[in-house]
């Protein structure tokens, strides 16, 4: 079966501190995607990172990066310098890919990260 | 860059009513899905779309939901007889994990 388990539920920091948030899945497929969402208090999801199960290199975008290792399956997001507009839940997702038949996204349950000025 | 869209932006009906919740997918995507989030909970998978079929569903989605496309490029969501359970978040997906704003629904 698979699952995204997102162990931290809510995680406070205050400004310019570092932070990290832990997902790990679990499959026993070979091909599949995972993904990081951020949901602001206005209830969109928006779209932070996609990274197929080939590529395990890890990914720098500003303030974000992300560290995939497949050997502990996991999929770890750390913000640096965090910033009061990095309040919000943060989702981890999985997506598996059936023999090029694409299934639907399994989701952790969210941490809720808060940073005070 | 294409997104996907949804309306209503917030949708309040009375117990029992029937709602249509609307999505304009990106037009080059195959895959189709909705999911819903009660308010606090981790988001759901209800139920995919492919070839102009459901593929694949979860059990939240009974005999109470349908989907349809009914002109290419709208994909709608019904929910026959609302119950009050029926409160949460919808949101439409197309390809990979590209949502759409979601629909607020409030069911009184």
């Amino acid at each position: 079966a698979q699952k995204v388990t997102q162990a931290q539920t809510e995680i406070s920091v205050v400004e310019k501190e570092d932070v990290t948030l832990d997902c790990v899945y679990e499959t026993r497929d070979t091909t599949y995607y995972l993904f990081w969402y951020k949901q602001p208090p206005s209830g969109e999801l928006v779209f932070l990172i996609r990274r197929n199960s080939f590529d395990e290199q890890n990914e720098i975008s500003g303030r974000y990066s992300w560290n995939f290792q497949k050997s502990t399956s996991s999929f770890n997001f750390t913000i640096t310098a965090s910033q009061v507009v990095d309040s919000a839940v943060y989702f981890c997702a999985l997506l598996m890919n059936y023999g090029g038949s694409q299934g639907n996204l399994i989701f952790g349950k969210g941490t809720k990260l808060s940073v005070k000025p | 860059e294409p997104e996907v869209t949804q309306t209503p932006s917030h949708q309040v009906t009375q117990m029992g009513q029937e709602v249509i919740l609307r999505c304009v997918p990106i037009s080059n995507h195959l895959y189709f899905y909705w999911y819903r989030q009660i308010l606090g909970q981790k988001v759901e998978f209800l139920v995919s779309f492919y070839n102009n079929e459901i593929s694949e569903k979860s059990e939240i989605f009974d005999d109470q939901f349908s989907v349809e496309r009914p002109d290419g490029s709208n994909f709608t969501l019904k929910i026959r007889s609302t119950k009050l359970e029926d409160s949460a978040m919808y949101f439409c997906a197309s390809g990979q994990g590209v949502f759409g704003p979601g629909t607020r629904l409030t069911v009184t």
